[in-house]
C-alpha cells in the first residue's frame, strides 16, 4: 500500500507569490491533516479536513487556507507568502477522524518550503 | 493539554538497547502516551502507543509507571538506522483538540558503532 505523497518535494518562492502544495494520503484514509515545522517552533497544527470539511483549525492567518477533494486527496495554499512562512510543511493521514484519541496519523516527507 | 519533558539529546551503542524517558506528569486518566520518530529530511513516523499497560510491537517497547506520570520507550537493539528524534506526545481527549498535536523538541537519539 502506497504511502503518504506530498508534492512537491521542494519549493522556492518570493515575497508575495502564492503556493498551492498537495497531499495524497493512503488509500482508505479520509483524514489530511497540515503541519508546519521550522527549527524554532517545532511541529505546529494548521488544520484537518474529513470528509471534504475542514474539522480543526490551528492559530495560523486567514492566509493559510486548505480544501480536501472527494477522494480525500488535500492541498493547501498559502497566499501573500512572507519569509517567515519558510519551513516543512507536512501532511498527514489517517483512517478516521484525529480527533479519535485513538487514531494512527501516518506523515508524508513534506514539502520543503523556501521563502526568498 | 498533558505537557511532555523529554531530553534534549542522548547516545547508544549499536546492538545496545536504547532507553528514551518521557515525563509526562500532568497526564489525565484517559488520554493516550504516543511515541514518533522523526529521521532527518522525512515525516514523522508512528513508534507506538499505549494507555495504562505496557505495549510492544516489532518496532519498540513502551513501558508506562503504574501513576502514568512518565514512561519509558525502549529500543531493544538499536541500530544505526535508529539515529532520529524521537517524540513523545500525549493525546487530548477532547474531540476537536486530538488533532492539535504538539510535538515538543523531542530527544536526539545518536547511535553510533
Amino acid at each position: 500500500k502506497a504511502g503518504v505523497t506530498q508534492t512537491p518535494r521542494y519549493l522556492i518562492k518570493t515575497r508575495g507569490q502564492q503556493v498551492t502544495l498537495s497531499c495524497s494520503p493512503i488509500s482508505g484514509h479520509r483524514s489530511v491533516s497540515w503541519y508546519q515545522q521550522t527549527p524554532g517552533q517545532g511541529l505546529q497544527f494548521l488544520f484537518e479536513y474529513f470528509s471534504e470539511t475542514q474539522r480543526n483549525k490551528g492559530n495560523f492567518p486567514g492566509r493559510f487556507s486548505g480544501r480536501q477533494f472527494s477522494n480525500s486527496r488535500s492541498e493547501m495554499n498559502v497566499s501573500t507568502l512572507e519569509l517567515g512562512d519558510s519551513a516543512l510543511y507536512l501532511c498527514a493521514s489517517s483512517l478516521g477522524q484525529v480527533a479519535a484519541t485513538n487514531e494512527k496519523l501516518f506523515f508524508g516527507s513534506g514539502t520543503q518550503l523556501s521563502v526568498l | 493539554d498533558a505537557k511532555t519533558t523529554q531530553p534534549t539529546s542522548m547516545d547508544c551503542a549499536e546492538g545496545r538497547a536504547a532507553n528514551l524517558p518521557c515525563n509526562h506528569s500532568t497526564i489525565s486518566g484517559n488520554e493516550y502516551v504516543y511515541w514518533y520518530r522523526q529521521i532527518h529530511s522525512q515525516g514523522p513516523q508512528y513508534i507506538i502507543h499505549g494507555l495504562k499497560n505496557n505495549e510492544t510491537n516489532e518496532m519498540a517497547s513502551l513501558i508506562i509507571t503504574e501513576d502514568r506520570k512518565s514512561s519509558t520507550l525502549i529500543l531493544p537493539h538499536a541500530t544505526l538506522r535508529d539515529t532520529a528524534v524521537y517524540y513523545c506526545i500525549v493525546r487530548p481527549t477532547l474531540t476537536g483538540t486530538a488533532s492539535k498535536l504538539t510535538f515538543g523538541t523531542g530527544t536526539r537519539l545518536q547511535v553510533t558503532l
